[in-house]
């Protein structure tokens, strides 16, 4: 099975700090995601990567980076912190064969909140 | 802009019994793959069933099942013999051959099962 994995279950952090969400795949996936979710709103596209050093913009990019240096990790950043970022954040990583009929693995999501 | 629209933020079903999540989408693309989403409580998102646009006959894997109307833009899950387990946000979501896998999702359905 794909296993996804994101360091922290449950994040916080104070205003204006620069904030990582690392997560790691095992399966050797070309593609991997950022996700925003947020009740009432489902999940928004912040970044995405198709393969290393590679990075594109989702829905949503203000106010975060990305870091793809491996082809396993993607890292989330908040350069920033702001309390508007207090969010479940989820991680998913995909195949590139026939890549857009391939479902995408997801983390257990990391729950960030910004004091 | 490419949607997904879920209409029932919640619904309830009595265990053992059927039940209907609907979900309708907007894409202007011809060539495009469907997918329904679980998240238990537990937070990890999970592939419940796919289709793809191209093929009239509907998905099933085992109690899940979908009614697909592509004139409609229509793509729902049905649920049978309902169980306990299958309590969850149930995101209905859609990715075309366009792009590099990038998906767009509904805003959710929460099914509560009762005994």
């Amino acid at each position: 099975d794909v296993k996804v994995t994101q360091s922290s279950r449950y994040l916080v952090k104070r205003t204006g700090e620069k904030v990582f969400l690392e997560c790691v795949q095992d399966m050797d996936h070309e593609n991997m995601f950022w996700y925003r979710q947020d009740p009432g709103l489902g999940l928004r596209l912040i970044y995405f990567s198709y393969d290393v050093k590679m990075k594109e913009k989702g829905d949503i990019p203000e106010g975060y980076s990305v870091s793809r240096e491996k082809k396993e990790r993607f890292s989330l950043i908040l350069e920033s912190a702001s309390t508007n970022q207090t969010s479940m954040y989820l991680c998913a990583s995909s195949s590139e064969q026939n890549y857009s009929n391939q479902p995408q693995h997801f983390g257990d999501g990391t729950r960030l909140s910004i004091l | 802009a490419q949607t997904v629209t879920q209409s029932q933020p919640e619904m309830s079903v009595q265990e053992a019994e059927t039940v209907t999540l609907s979900c309708t989408y907007d894409t202007s693309e011809s060539d495009y793959y469907l997918f329904w989403y679980k998240q238990p409580p537990s937070r990890q998102m999970i592939l419940v069933i796919r289709q793809e646009a191209y093929k009239q006959q509907n998905a099933t894997e085992n109690r899940f099942s979908v009614n697909f109307q592509k004139a409609a833009k229509s793509f729902s899950l049905k649920i049978s013999d309902s169980q306990l387990g299958d309590a969850a946000m149930y995101f209905c979501a859609y990715t075309t051959s366009s792009y590099n896998n990038d998906m767009r999702f509904g805003a959710g359905t929460r099914l509560t099962v009762k005994p």
